[in-house]
């Protein structure tokens, strides 16, 4: 069956960075577009990031646009994000979801991990 | 950017109907998905397309999208149904967006 575990999350300083990662199992990794999202304590949920099968494209929010970087290795079946210069705003749940077909519904989420940017 | 509307909460008894609505322009043009968040867990799909449901989701779910608004149907809550619940659509100038979040309050 399909699965996503998302790691990496913790307490950080504002200006520190972080790298989160998402292992995939249960199905072809590298058919797949994947996507991070996000959400705030008591908020709803806000789109990331989004990257193609083969990594080649790449999308962010404006929100993190320069600071965030999405990436992926189909070897590993891993996707990853990179996060500088977070803000106390980055303080969030960050989901990994697998994207069904490019632009697409998010089919799959993993349990998702809690980055804390504070003081 | 684009923008989804949805009603803060929805409160309705055992059995009966509930309607989540969302609202955006002209977002019967776009396909929209639902998703289901029960307290504590990670959203599930629960609608996609506009009115298909994946395998496991009970028939007790539909959904519509005709003009400015699209709409989840619940029928026949139960208990288990109780959740927050979100409209997801993509558009070429916003990427993905979410609605706001409905609550559905289980009498």
């Amino acid at each position: 069956q399909v699965q996503l575990v998302e790691s990496g999350g913790g307490l950080v300083k504002p200006g520190g960075s972080l790298r989160l990662s998402c292992a995939a199992s249960g199905f072809t990794f590298s058919d797949y577009y994947m996507s991070w999202i996000r959400q705030a304590p008591g908020k709803g949920l806000e789109w990331v990031s989004y990257i193609s099968s083969s990594g080649g494209t790449v999308y962010y929010a404006d929100s993190v646009k320069g600071r965030f970087t999405i990436s992926r290795d189909n070897g590993k079946k891993s996707l990853d994000l990179e996060m500088n210069s977070l803000r106390a705003e980055d303080t969030a749940v960050y989901y990994c979801a697998r994207v069904k077909y490019s632009y697409g519904y998010l089919d799959y989420w993993g349990q998702g991990t809690l980055v804390t940017v504070s003081s | 950017s684009y923008v989804l509307t949805q009603s803060p909460s929805v409160s309705v008894a055992p059995g009966q109907t509930a309607r989540i609505t969302c609202g955006g322009n002209n977002i019967g043009s776009k396909s929209v998905h639902w998703y289901q968040q029960r307290p504590g867990q990670a959203p599930v799909l629960v609608v996609y397309d506009d009115s298909d449901r994946p395998s496991g989701i009970p028939e007790r779910f539909s959904g519509s999208n005709s003009g400015n608004t699209a709409t989840l149907t619940i029928s026949r809550v139960e208990a288990g149904d109780e959740a927050d619940y979100y409209c997801q659509v993509w558009d070429s100038s916003s990427d993905y967006v979410f609605g706001t979040g409905t609550k559905v309050t289980v009498l």
